[in-house]
């Protein structure tokens, strides 16, 4: 049973436009939600965190908008740079189980 | 600068054989972990440890074992290979402080034949 999931497994954006990208979850207990970039051959890096208690946390290009009734959050880049393209991981840490529960990753293709 | 090594980037064994991936961290991090990345589902895990010599088990360890005897050494088992443990895998570290926060190391590519 999937409790973080990213239901696209792909997505291509134009250089310079926004990347949006989604992820859901069920377990209503989680305390923080993080983004990961992966690029090939290379282990996952981190990337933002929100609080669960926040609805939105910004970094630079990136922002992370976190919408706790519809148990949905979303990873913004603005503008998306060729850099962007990789395997984006939605997480979630769990407190209770202390781990974190990472989705099954978007690919972003940022196209010139 | 936190860095997590593994001791190979590409590993190839046969079926039956004991393998042991290696995971150092120099960052004094109290947690460690083993995850396998498969496509399509992401990154599951296997073990993790919270301190030397404690060990809990992830979501898929049957067939694995692992061991830590040094804070900042964590080490995964295979005690007898098979052909579905080809994968990549990944450690990661993080501190009791931002345990969210993990760190990776850059996996090993294992492949079983």
């Amino acid at each position: 049973d999937q409790q973080v999931k990213q239901n696209s497994p792909s997505l291509s954006v134009q250089e310079g436009r926004i990347s949006i990208l989604n992820c859901d979850y069920t377990n209503s207990m989680f305390d923080y939600f993080l983004w990961y970039k992966k690029y090939p051959a290379e282990g996952p890096t981190f990337l933002i965190s929100i609080s669960s208690i926040k609805d939105k946390n910004e970094d630079g290009r990136f922002t992370v908008f976190l919408n706790k009734s519809a148990k949905h959050l979303s990873l913004h880049i603005v503008p998306s740079q060729p850099g962007d393209s990789a395997v984006y991981f939605c997480a979630a840490s769990d407190f209770i189980k202390d781990k974190i529960i990472f989705g099954k990753g978007t690919r972003l293709h940022i196209l010139p | 600068d936190v860095k997590v090594t593994q001791s190979s980037r590409y590993l190839v064994k046969r079926t039956g054989e004991k393998v042991f991936l290696e995971c150092v961290q120099d960052m004094d991090h109290e947690n460690m972990f083993w995850y396998r990345q498969d496509p399509g589902l992401g990154l599951r895990l296997i073990y993790f440890s919270y301190d030397v010599k404690m060990k809990e088990k992830g979501d898929i360890p049957e067939g694995y074992s692992v061991s830590r005897e040094k804070k900042e050494r964590f080490s995964l088992i295979l005690e007898s290979a098979s052909t579905n443990q080809t994968s990549m895998y990944l450690c990661a570290s993080t501190s009791r402080d931002r345990p969210y926060e993990q760190y990776f190391g850059p996996g090993t590519r294992l492949t079983v034949t």
